[in-house]
């Protein structure tokens, strides 16, 4: 069955760096695009970041761009959120998805790890 | 990247049917058959209930079911059951290559 297990979250300072990671299984990864999506405590669902299945083709939510570097290794089956400059509004639990081929949307979902950004 | 606009909250009785709305632009809901709808219960990940508008993953009960017109679309919820009661999201792929969700709605079972 499909999992998706996100590490790497804690508690940082601001405009320090963190490196989120997702490991995955149970499907074929090297062929799927991979979402990461956040929450704020309390607050709604936001888009962050997409890979294409072979990591040519990112983009990024106005928020996170230029910021925030999304990044795969097909060989590890694991997906990566490189978040520099982070912001007190950057604490959230942050999410893995993966992408449902041809249908833009998430069909499996991590349990999500939690960043705060915190003096 | 405005937010989709959905109702905060939205309640019913058991066994009675609710439509959530979601409400965009020409530039995600309107322009693409991309729209997806998420159950998410407290403390838990968001599970996928619509895709593609109107399709429902395997697994999820036919008493879900979504729809679109124009710039809207929605979520209808037949039958209701305790089990329903939960926060619902709307997402849309838009034109500029990126994904957008509503706000999220609270339904309550009464």
């Amino acid at each position: 069955q499909v999992q998706l297990v996100e590490s790497g979250g804690g508690v940082v300072q601001p405009g320090r760096s963190l490196r989120l990671s997702c490991a995955a299984s149970g499907f074929t990864f090297s062929s799927s695009g991979m979402h990461w999506v956040r929450q704020a405590p309390g607050k709604g669902l936001e888009w962050v970041a997409v890979i294409s299945h072979d990591g040519r083709n990112k983009h990024y939510a106005d928020s996170v761009r230029g910021r925030f570097t999304v990044s795969r290794d097909n060989s590890k089956n694991t997906l990566y959120l490189q978040m520099n400059s982070l912001r007190a509004d950057d604490t959230a639990v942050y999410y893995c998805a993966k992408d449902r081929s041809r249908n833009w949307c998430f069909d499996y979902w991590g349990q999500g790890t939690l960043v705060t950004v915190s003096s | 990247q405005s937010a989709l606009t959905q109702p905060a909250s939205v309640s019913g009785s058991p066994g009675q049917s609710i439509t959530i709305s979601c409400t965009g632009t020409s530039s995600d809901v309107g322009g693409y058959n991309y729209v997806s709808w998420y159950q998410q219960h407290p403390g838990k990940a968001p599970k996928l209930i619509i895709y593609g508008v109107s399709n429902r993953p395997s697994g999820v009960s036919n008493r879900f079911s979504g729809s679109k017109s124009g710039n809207m679309a929605s979520l209808t919820i037949s039958g209701l059951q305790a089990e329903d009661e939960a926060d619902y999201y709307c997402n849309s792929y838009t034109s500029s290559d990126t994904w957008v969700f509503g706000g999220g709605t609270k339904l309550t079972v009464l």
